[in-house]
C-alpha cells in the first residue's frame, strides 16, 4: 500500500511556462511534506518543504501548496527553466524516515 | 568536497556473493540513513543510525542485510548471499538532529548494485 502517490510518471512543459507536479497521501496524521529533486547519477537534493499548519510555502520560483482535506500537495515552478528538467519526488517526513512517492520526470522543452 | 560520499558507485556481483558498501556522511551529522531505490520507484527506508546506535530497521532489511556505524562516523551496509532481487540503487543520507520540526537529509550519489 503506497502511502505517498505521484500519479504522473512524466510531465513535459514549455520553457517559461508553469510546471505543476502533484502528490497525494493517505495518512492524515502526516505533518511535514517535502519535495526533492534528482538529476541522473546524483542523489536527491532537498528543494522545498511545508508543514501541515500551513497551506502554502514559497521559495523563489518554487511554491508548494498543501490541501489537507484532500490529502494533496502540489509543487509549482514558475517560470520553468531548462535546468529544472529532473525527477521530482514528493516525500513525507515520518519521524526518522522519509516516505517517498515514485517520482515525476519533468522535461522542460526549449 | 563536504557532501555525503558513497563507495563504490557501481558493483556487479554474482548471485550468492557477499557485497559491502560504504557511506561517509557529512562530518558534523549525527544521523545516518540507508535507503534502497528500484527502477521507477522512490527510495525505500532501510535503516538509520543516531551516532553509532542503530535505532530502526525496516522489515525490508532481511537477515541477509547488516549495517554498522562504528564510532558514529562512516557506515557500511553488507548484503550476504546476494539475490537478483537485491539489484537496486542503495542510497545513504545524513542529517544533523537539531530538535526542530524537520532535519534535512542530505543524500550521497548512491551505489548501484547489479546481481547477475
Amino acid at each position: 500500500d503506497q502511502q505517498v502517490k505521484q500519479n504522473s510518471p512524466s510531465l513535459s512543459v514549455q520553457e517559461g511556462r508553469i510546471s505543476i507536479l502533484n502528490c497525494d497521501y493517505t495518512n492524515s496524521m502526516f505533518d511535514y511534506f517535502l519535495w526533492y529533486k534528482k538529476y541522473p547519477a546524483e542523489g536527491p537534493t532537498f528543494l522545498i518543504s511545508i508543514s501541515s499548519i500551513k497551506d502554502k510555502n514559497e521559495d523563489g520560483r518554487f511554491t508548494v501548496f498543501l490541501n489537507k482535506s484532500a490529502k494533496h500537495l502540489s509543487l509549482h515552478i514558475v517560470p520553468s527553466q531548462p535546468g529544472d528538467s529532473a525527477v521530482y519526488f514528493c516525500a513525507v517526513d515520518s519521524n526518522y524516515q522519509l516516505i517517498w512517492g515514485a517520482g515525476t520526470k519533468l522535461i522542460i522543452k526549449p | 568536497d563536504t557532501g555525503v560520499s558513497q563507495n563504490p558507485r557501481h558493483k556487479i556481483t554474482k548471485r550468492g556473493q557477499n557485497v559491502t558498501f560504504r557511506c561517509d556522511p557529512i562530518s558534523e551529522h549525527n544521523r545516518l540513513y540507508w535507503y534502497r531505490q528500484t527502477l521507477g520507484q522512490g527510495p525505500e527506508f532501510l535503516t538509520y543510525f543516531q551516532n553509532e546506535a542503530q535505532l530502526e530497521k525496516s522489515r525490508l532489511l532481511s537477515d541477509r542485510f547488516s549495517a554498522e556505524r562504528p564510532k558514529g562516523s562512516f557506515s557500511t551496509l553488507e548484503i550476504q548471499r546476494t539475490e537478483q532481487g537485491d539489484s537496486a540503487m542503495y542510497l545513504c543520507a545524513s542529517s544533523r538532529m537539531t530538535g526542530g520540526l524537520f532535519n534535512e537529509q542530505f543524500f550521497g550519489p548512491g551505489t548501484r548494485l547489479t546481481v547477475l
